[in-house]
């Protein structure tokens, strides 16, 4: 079964950093590309970045350009997001998507409030 | 404002057929396949439709999900109350290599 655990939300003043993290297993994490997805308070669903499979390449929407930092460790089945300068409408809950086989899969979320 | 186009609302009452639209561009759904994402309240995305049109292992042959030139449509029969909730769609654009998404469409079973 192929499960996602985010975590590393919180709460953090403008301008802070965090660094999520999403742990996973049931699949071949080395043999697909990685996703962060975020959603603000009552909002739609927006793509952050995403990187290839060996982490040789990496995409970012472009609000989050220079900011942020998608990475990946295959040996620990893990995906990760350094968010620096964080801003207000950063606000969101993030989330780790893959596509395995066809659909995709999408962890339960973690929190990240940033406080003006 | 969204890349791709959904209408804000959709609404039917049990045992209708519903269909959510999804408008996009030549760079986005007119080169690369639809997601269709169901979200209830409270809970993360949950993949309906990938492909244009498959269903994921599970998901109710209610669902089901098409693709003509620059946009796709997500119809839903046999409408239930569970049906409510929010439908996305999502699609991979060339021109910002990044992928994105449709505003979302609240479903209400009225």
């Amino acid at each position: 079964e192929v499960q996602l655990v985010e975590s590393g939300g919180g709460l953090v003043h403008r301008g802070g950093s965090l660094r999520l993290s999403c742990v996973t297993s049931g699949f071949t994490f080395s043999g697909f590309w990685m996703n962060w997805v975020r959603q603000a308070p009552g909002k739609g669903l927006e793509w952050v970045a995403n990187i290839k499979e060996d982490g040789s390449e990496m995409h970012y929407v472009d609000s989050v350009k220079g900011r942020f930092t998608i990475s990946r460790d295959n040996a620990k089945n893990s995906l990760y997001l350094q968010m620096n300068s964080l801003r207000v409408e950063d606000t969101a809950v993030y989330y780790c998507v893959t596509s395995v086989g066809g659909p995709d899969y999408w962890g339960q979320g973690t929190l990240v409030t940033v406080s003006s | 404002q969204s890349v791709l186009t959904q209408p804000p609302s959709a609404s039917g009452t049990p045992g209708q057929r519903v269909t959510i639209s999804c408008s996009g561009s030549s760079s986005n759904i007119g080169s690369n396949t639809v997601n269709w994402y169901q979200q209830l309240p409270g809970t993360a995305p949950k993949a309906l439709i990938y492909s244009d049109s498959q269903r994921p292992s599970g998901v109710p042959d209610r669902f089901s999900g098409s693709k003509s030139g620059t946009s796709a449509s997500l119809a839903i029969s046999g409408l239930q109350s569970e049906d409510e909730a929010d439908y996305y769609c999502a699609a991979w654009d060339d021109s910002l290599s990044g992928r994105v998404f449709g505003g979302g469409t609240k479903l209400t079973v009225l």
